[in-house]
């Protein structure tokens, strides 16, 4: 039972350009949103949050959008760049629970 | 160097041996999580800590699995009478949440440490 889906397992976009990851959740408790960044043999880092009283938070070259009722939230990185290529995760947590769910990832190609 | 730290970052073991792993927080953090991680899937949450308090285990942690956190700093990992389906990534991770700036950005994100990668043969 995933509660939380990334859908792609893999993205490839021309650098420069903008890439969209995307992620759906079924669990409606959840009302905090995480996106990590993994390279291999490195734990993931933490990229950025949004929570559910917000539907954008932007920092710097990323920015992630929630729509809570579609239960849809994407992560925007532009321009693109070779160091992005890595794999990223979406992950959500719910206020009373402090686990966090991950999805499977999205390995992201950046192409010169 | 003020990050996570694991250790050891790689273990190979025979299958019915124990094994246990260690993890440092980041100093001023109180909570403490351990995550494990197979091949095309994200982590998976074990169990966490809060200081010295364990307060969530996921039904993932047999009854061959304990983890403690005696001084509510470092926290060890045990898996004992190994199986091949041990074989994964364990991540450590940890955080110092404010309850009562939760929904404020950038409270509650976890970091991680760089995992210990088990192999059991």
């Amino acid at each position: 039972d995933q509660q939380v889906k990334q859908n792609s397992p893999s993205l490839s976009v021309q650098e420069g350009r903008i890439s969209i990851l995307n992620c759906d959740y079924t669990n409606s408790m959840f009302d905090y949103f995480l996106w990590y960044k993994k390279y291999p043999a490195e734990g993931p880092t933490f990229l950025i949050s949004i929570s559910s009283i917000k539907d954008k938070n932007e920092d710097g070259r990323f920015t992630v959008f929630l729509n809570k009722s579609a239960k849809h939230l994407s992560l925007h990185i532009v321009p693109s760049q070779p160091g992005d290529s890595a794999v990223y995760f979406c992950a959500a947590s719910a206020y009373r629970d402090d686990k966090i769910i991950f999805g499977k990832g999205t390995r992201l190609h950046i192409l010169p | 160097d003020t990050g996570v730290s694991q250790d050891p970052r790689h273990k190979i073991t025979k299958r019915g041996q124990n094994v246990t792993f260690r993890c440092d927080p980041i100093s001023e953090h109180n909570r403490l999580y351990w995550y494990r991680q197979t091949l095309g899937q994200g982590p998976e949450f074990l169990t966490y800590f809060q200081n010295e308090a364990q307060l969530e285990k996921s039904r993932l942690l047999s009854d061959r699995f304990s983890a403690e956190r005696p001084k509510g700093s470092f926290s060890t990992l045990e898996i004992q009478r190994t199986e091949q389906g041990d074989s994964a990534m364990y991540l450590c991770a940890s955080s110092s949440p404010n309850p009562g700036t939760r929904l404020a950005e950038s409270t509650y994100e976890q970091y991680f440490g760089p995992g210990t990668r088990l192999t059991v043969t």
